[in-house]
């Protein structure tokens, strides 16, 4: 079994809907949950984390963790075409700095929004 | 500010055939330095670490090895390629903050 499961879609949504992403893992020692955007051909980038369970809100995007059932999920409201790409999860037990890049990632679910 | 830098960004190569991807940061020292495989639909699968010059973590056993020579560069290496080395390899690093900064990958065909 992954420690992180990630379904990889192609999840496709017209322009404007909300994408809701999700993520299960079975580690219990996870404390930072982070969520990684990965255009075609390209390394991918940090869009944000969260530390241990809450919300968290960056403008349009929106992560959730709740540690209790070990489901962590991402919203993206308003939806654009440049939105399309794909979505990683991913995140590390809590610890020392030098184990920061040491990440368990998911499958990564691409996202298709059409105009 | 700090940059990333990963060549080249496409390679074929045949079965047997040895392997060198380099990767170099700029703009920070000591940075800890990372190589992932990406294989279609299965996510980032980390390879090696390295938190200093000369140390190298592996994480799960294969044909591949790693360098680190220098503070900031960081080599991915084989001596014969299998066919299920083929994915897109990608170099990331960080230092003391919860970001993990990857360059932009070299896709990897084994022929």
């Amino acid at each position: 079994q992954k420690e992180v499961e990630q379904d990889p879609g192609p999840l496709s949504v017209p322009e404007g809907a909300i994408v809701s992403l999700n993520c299960t893992y079975s580690n219990s020692a996870f404390q930072y949950f982070m969520w990684y955007r990965q255009y075609s051909r390209k390394g991918p980038e940090l869009l944000m984390y969260t530390y241990s369970s809450g919300n968290k809100e960056d403008g349009r995007f929106t992560a959730q963790v709740d540690k209790s059932s070990k489901y962590i999920s991402l919203f993206i409201r308003d939806s654009q075409p440049s939105d399309s790409a794909t979505y990683l999860c991913a995140m590390t037990p809590e610890g020392l700095t030098d184990s920061w890049g040491k990440l368990q990632f998911g499958a990564g679910t691409q996202v298709v929004v059409t105009p | 500010s700090q940059t990333i830098h990963q060549w080249p960004a496409t390679l074929v190569q045949p079965v047997g055939s040895p392997l060198s991807l380099e990767c170099t940061v700029e703009g920070t020292s000591n940075p800890n330095l990372y190589w992932y495989r990406q294989a279609a639909g299965r996510g980032l699968q980390l390879l090696f670490y390295s938190v200093g010059i000369g140390q190298i973590s592996s994480e799960v056993p294969q044909n591949l090895s790693a360098s680190r020579p220098q503070d900031r560069q960081f080599i991915l290496s084989s001596k014969k390629l299998l066919l299920s080395d083929s994915g897109f390899y990608l170099c990331a690093w960080s230092y003391g903050n919860i970001e993990a900064f990857f360059g932009q990958g070299t896709r990897l065909t084994v022929v």
